[in-house]
């Protein structure tokens, strides 16, 4: 079946850095992709989203970027703050979603 | 605080037992949705709910019953779940379709003896 992977299971960045969190996917006919943030004991909290006839969009310290042709998609975080550290889903799909595996961001102060 | 309220917060229940989740929303979403999550894992659909109708159902165990009495609100009954059911259920809604955003309650963590 159709899968979404992350490359990178953790990721530690210092405080203010930029963190790049990447998630590729496999199914060419999804056409909406969601980034969550879940912290511990908390559901997954919408973060950005975008549509596949869009490359890039950007919300407030944060841009996700959609490459269809090799089906890729990250997610950049802005001088990251440590209320950013937590785990990091993509979501792919149509009629329903699919979840990455995640990945857990740590801040370093 | 989340918009989408779930009950209860933990639940303990033998494998014998029957008990229900309960999910509510009052943002006059229309599509509600169940999520299991398994520890250090994603979450993985369950049920779809469209204007109060069931519209996917991902092979869940019939031991897992959804219902959707109204608009806001969402159920989940439990009858004889096995230990591998211990898990955290995640309730959504989105506005009426899957391609939007879906608001996410702090889930249910269910515990199976």
């Amino acid at each position: 079946g159709e899968n979404v992977g992350l490359h990178l299971p953790t990721l530690s960045v210092q405080e203010g850095d930029n963190s790049i969190i990447n998630c590729a996917y496999s199914n060419s006919a999804s056409d909406y992709f969601i980034w969550y943030k879940q912290e511990s004991g908390k559901g997954p909290q919408f973060i950005i989203d975008i549509r596949s006839n869009m490359d890039k969009r950007q919300g407030q310290r944060v841009t996700v970027l959609l490459n269809k042709t090799v089906k890729h998609l990250s997610l950049q975080i802005a001088a990251t703050q440590p209320g950013d550290s937590a785990v990091y889903f993509c979501a792919e799909g149509n009629e329903k979603l699919t979840f990455g595996t995640g990945t857990r961001l740590t801040i370093i102060p | 605080d989340t918009e989408v309220t779930q009950t209860p917060k933990h639940l303990v229940m033998g494998m014998t037992n029957k008990k229900s989740l309960k999910c509510e929303q009052h943002m006059g979403h229309r599509a509600m949705y169940w999520y299991k999550q398994k520890a250090k894992k994603p979450p993985e659909l369950m049920f779809v709910y469209s204007y109060e109708k069931l519209s996917i159902n991902e092979s869940v165990p019939s031991r897992f019953s959804p219902e959707c009495p109204n608009s806001s609100l969402l159920n989940l009954h439990l009858h004889a779940l096995q230990p591998e059911d211990s898990a955290l259920y995640l309730c959504a809604s989105t506005r009426d379709s899957s391609r939007q955003p879906q608001h996410f309650g702090d889930g249910t963590r269910l515990s199976i003896l």
